[in-house]
């Protein structure tokens, strides 16, 4: 169990649209899940932390309104980047909380979003 | 503050010889540590962690890690090494934040040599 599924896996489009990825728990509910950006040959930086029925937390240099996050339910959470520009290319990566889990409790990571913006 | 160290960007090993990969850490209080590995293009899969109890930690594909209050470290070992083995590897500790929010090391890149 403790599955996580990103959509879509891969995007390229064009500077200036924007893009939506998805994360989803499949078989669990999770209050908690975390956005993670990571460049290339580096580690995962924690972009913000978003909470099921209330706003993200954003990490200090994350700007709220360049990155949208949205977590509407216990399965889902969303990241928007809005207005995309080539330095948003990069790895996005989510991971989520099982509902009621210890602070020992080992996060649930998806497979990540690698975005190009053109 | 919390922080992780990986001091190797990679290792290289020989299929079949023991590995290590090595994890310093800075924390208040009592650590909760972690390993995770990932595949290329893949996002990070739970190794073993560390919370109490015994030092020698056994995890997921016969890896485990020895956990060393004196040092500080956290490295993770296998006595034997595959070549699918071959990975990028995340030490992380969570913050005692109690809200689980990990921070990670650099990575170590791993590379098993037939």
């Amino acid at each position: 169990g403790a599955v996580v599924s990103q959509h879509p896996s891969w995007v390229i489009c064009k500077s200036g649209t924007s893009v939506k990825i998805e994360c989803r728990s499949l078989d669990f509910q999770a209050t908690t899940m975390f956005w993670y950006r990571q460049f290339p040959k580096q580690s995962l930086m924690l972009m913000a932390t978003s909470n099921e029925g209330s706003k993200a937390t954003y990490e200090q240099g994350v700007e709220k309104d360049k990155f949208l996050i949205n977590h509407a339910s216990l399965t889902l959470s969303t990241l928007t980047v809005t207005s995309a520009h080539p330095e948003d290319s990069s790895f996005y990566i989510c991971s989520a909380i099982r509902q009621g889990a210890r602070s020992d409790q080992p996060q649930h990571f998806g497979d990540g979003t690698r975005l190009s913006i053109l | 503050a919390q922080s992780v160290a990986q001091p190797e960007d990679q290792v290289n090993v020989a299929e079949g010889n023991p590995l290590t990969v090595k994890c310093t850490y800075s924390v208040s209080g009592n650590p909760y540590l972690f390993w995770y590995v990932q595949y290329p293009n893949r996002g990070l899969q739970f190794l073993l962690k560390y919370i109490t109890g015994d030092n020698l930690v056994k995890g997921s594909y016969g890896f485990e890690a020895e956990f060393n209050k004196s040092q500080t470290s956290f490295h993770l070992k296998k006595p034997s090494a595959l070549v699918s083995d071959s990975a990028l590897y995340f030490c992380a500790v969570v913050m005692n934040t109690g809200f689980q929010k990990l921070v990670f090391g650099t990575g170590t890149r791993l590379l098993v040599s037939p």
